[in-house]
């Protein structure tokens, strides 16, 4: 059974540009959560996906948006990169009502 | 805002060790708590978890951790510490009832433990 998967691994991106990263969830669940973890730092949390919308958004600007699709795989977009975005971004899966989040290996995006 | 503390940014131990990490949160509220730990080069992955009962609670590979409601605390102890152990851990908080995915985290304590 995989688990969380998250493409790319590693993704080299000039200020200005747009990006897209894809998650596909652990088998089972429906519930798709992105974290944004710069160097030193905890996990921040983006936004939250389940039903193909967005439930729930933390502290992030426009720039930021995403995308569930009907197979419950997700996609985090970022628009006009800047070079404070460049991180490590977590994709976390879950089941509706289950009581543990799954994550990803994530995507390190690095803005030039 | 609610917010994690982690005091130790990075502890160094000798296999054998005891260890204790220590974890404040900032809500008021009914939380549940976790501990996550990161592998090198591999994802994070859950070590333990509490929502009510037993403030003590057992977690994977020989860990456990103290929910003491009075001090906001959640610290994660582990009596005897392995090479095998050497990663980073993060505490997180959820507020009751809120989704699983709204995870708050703290920055992160690197563990290195000496052979």
């Amino acid at each position: 059974d995989a688990g969380v998967t998250q493409s790319p691994t590693h993704l080299i991106k000039t200020r200005g540009q747009q990006v897209t990263l894809r998650c596909s969830p652990k088998s089972g669940h429906d519930t798709v959560s992105w974290y944004q973890q710069a160097l030193g730092q905890g996990p921040q949390f983006i936004f939250q996906y389940y039903e193909e919308e967005e439930r729930q958004r933390g502290n992030f600007p426009d720039r930021f948006s995403g995308h569930q699709f009907p197979n419950y795989s997700s996609e985090l977009n970022v628009n006009a990169l800047l070079l404070g975005d460049s991180a490590l971004y977590l994709c976390a899966s879950s089941e509706t009502w289950g009581t543990e989040a799954f994550f990803g290996q994530g995507t390190r995006l690095t803005v030039v | 805002a609610q917010s994690v503390s982690q005091h130790n940014h990075h502890v160094i131990l000798s296999e054998a060790a005891s260890l204790e990490l220590g974890c404040n949160y900032s809500y008021g509220g009914t939380v549940n708590l976790f501990w996550y730990v990161q592998y090198p080069g591999q994802h994070l992955q859950l070590l333990l978890k509490y929502f009510s009962g037993d403030p003590l609670v057992k977690g994977i590979k020989g860990f456990e951790a103290e929910f003491i409601k009075s001090k906001f605390s959640f610290n994660l102890r582990k009596p005897s510490v392995q090479w095998s152990d050497t990663a980073e851990y993060f505490c997180a908080v959820r507020k009751y009832g809120g989704s699983q995915g709204n995870l708050i985290f703290g920055k992160g304590t690197k563990l290195s433990v000496k052979p």
